[in-house]
């Protein structure tokens, strides 16, 4: 079975500092790993994913994200915070099985970066 | 929202009453999905469809349907909708084989109020 966790429901930070959303999964086999984004009123827009090679994913608007097999984490980074980047995040994954359509998310964390 | 379109876009409902979401993509995608956001629980897999007519149950079946008779459009059916179904729902799409890992892109949701 395959599942994620966010430990932090809320991450606060000041804008021009540096923001890290935390993920940690579990996976009997090796992971595909993915980090979602969520505005108001709206689906859920991808971010970033990581399915081998480098451990430092680079995506969509600055954001990274650093795989760590032996600590089974995936966290979200940004050097610089933006009032823009408030909002919901996910963490899913799948595990790398033929015909696993089962993605899994965490319960997401909320972003808030103040001015 | 990447092609995807859902309808619609809100509804209430009455307990025990049938209701059909309707899912419908522009992408020519393979694979759609259909999940179910809950606060504390993220998003939650209900069922999936890997061609025409090829449906799957996810983490979340019960008290669920769906149909695909072309490739643009998924359905999902509550047969008798009850409070707990109470949710928002979100279509998505990814493309490829089942042992390539692609991300996943989500309509823009459509929020069900049973009462």
């Amino acid at each position: 079975a395959q599942s994620v966790a966010q430990p932090e429901d809320q991450v606060n930070v000041a804008e021009g500092n540096p923001l890290t959303v935390k993920c940690t999964y579990s996976v009997s086999g090796n992971p595909y790993l993915f980090w979602y984004v969520q505005y108001p009123n709206r689906g859920l827009q991808f971010l970033l994913k990581y399915i081998t090679g480098d451990n430092l994913v680079k995506g969509s608007y600055g954001f990274e994200a650093e795989f760590n097999k032996s600590q089974t984490s995936f966290h979200l980074k940004k050097p610089s915070a933006l009032v823009s980047d408030s909002a919901l995040y996910f963490c899913a994954v799948r595990e790398q099985a033929y015909n696993n359509n089962d993605m899994r998310f965490g319960a997401g964390t909320r972003l808030t970066v103040k001015p | 929202d990447a092609g995807i379109t859902q309808s619609p876009r809100h509804k209430v409902t009455e307990t025990g009453t049938p209701v059909t979401l309707r899912c419908h993509q522009t992408e020519n995608h393979r694979y759609m999905y259909w999940y179910r956001q809950d606060p504390g629980h993220g998003l939650r897999l209900i069922h999936y469809s890997y061609g025409v007519k090829d449906t799957d149950k996810g983490e979340v079946s019960d008290g669920y349907s769906v149909s695909r008779s072309k490739t643009e459009d998924f359905l999902l059916t509550l047969e008798s909708a009850t409070s707990s179904q109470t949710s928002v729902y979100f279509c998505a799409i990814s493309e490829g084989l089942a042992d390539i890992s692609y991300e996943q892109y989500f309509g823009p949701g459509t929020r069900l109020t049973v009462t």
